[in-house]
């Protein structure tokens, strides 16, 4: 079965300060990755996601994700947060054998200081 | 285009009720998937349905099912609910040509049992 690590639970950062927030997963088989924000009130939402092609990619607002297969991991990144950056990170995982099945991690909660 | 909406958004139920939750799938979209997520914890799937059949299941017992409809929209009904069942029920839908890869969320539905 695949499993999602998400290994920071609760991230504080001061605006403009860097963000990374690790993903690892156990399925060794083809994957698509995604990292969903989830707001305060508000529903998730995609903030980017990896099917193939460059490893490297770029979401929404900033946001950015290394995809390396070699350590099974899909790290999210951002150069300078925001106070409005604010929220629950989700790292999820489908393909293989689990199908369309969306396994998540455990989520990061991200509180930037203003 | 509307995204997906999700009915109530807020109930409490006491052990052992039944609970019908219902979505509505974005437009165009064929595919929709629920998930459970507990306080604190990511969130969990429960079944995908693809053109009014289940297409996929994960670990959760038979009390919990579902139904989709000629028009897309779902339904996830909880019986016998028990005090763990207290959660956020999320509703996602998938188009047609992304094959289930992409899931785009609704708000949920709060469940409170007592």
């Amino acid at each position: 079965a695949q499993s999602v690590s998400q290994h920071n639970h609760h991230v504080i950062l001061s605006e403009a300060a860097s963000l990374e927030l690790g993903c690892n997963y156990s399925y060794g088989g083809t994957v698509n990755l995604f990292w969903y924000v989830q707001y305060p009130g508000q529903h998730l939402q995609l903030l980017l996601k990896y099917f193939s092609g460059d490893p490297l990619v770029k979401g929404i607002k900033g946001f950015e994700a290394e995809f390396i297969k070699s350590k099974f991991s899909f790290n999210l990144r951002k150069p300078s947060v925001q106070w409005s950056d604010t929220a629950e990170y989700f790292c999820a995982v489908n393909g293989g054998n689990a199908g369309n099945m969306l396994t998540f991690g455990g989520g990061t909660r991200l509180m930037v200081k203003p | 285009e509307t995204g997906v909406t999700q009915s109530p958004t807020h109930l409490i139920k006491t052990r052992g009720q039944q609970v019908t939750l219902r979505c509505s799938s974005q437009s165009g979209h064929n595919t929709v998937s629920w998930y459970q997520q507990a306080l604190g914890q990511g969130p969990q799937f429960i079944f995908q349905y693809y053109r009014e059949e289940e297409n996929g299941r994960g670990n959760f017992p038979p009390r919990f099912s579902g139904l989709q409809f000629p028009n897309y929209s779902s339904e996830l009904n909880v019986n016998a609910l028990e005090l763990d069942d207290s959660a956020l029920y999320l509703c996602a839908s998938s188009p047609p040509n992304g094959g289930g890869n992409e899931q785009f969320f609704g708000p949920g539905t709060r469940l409170t049992v007592l």
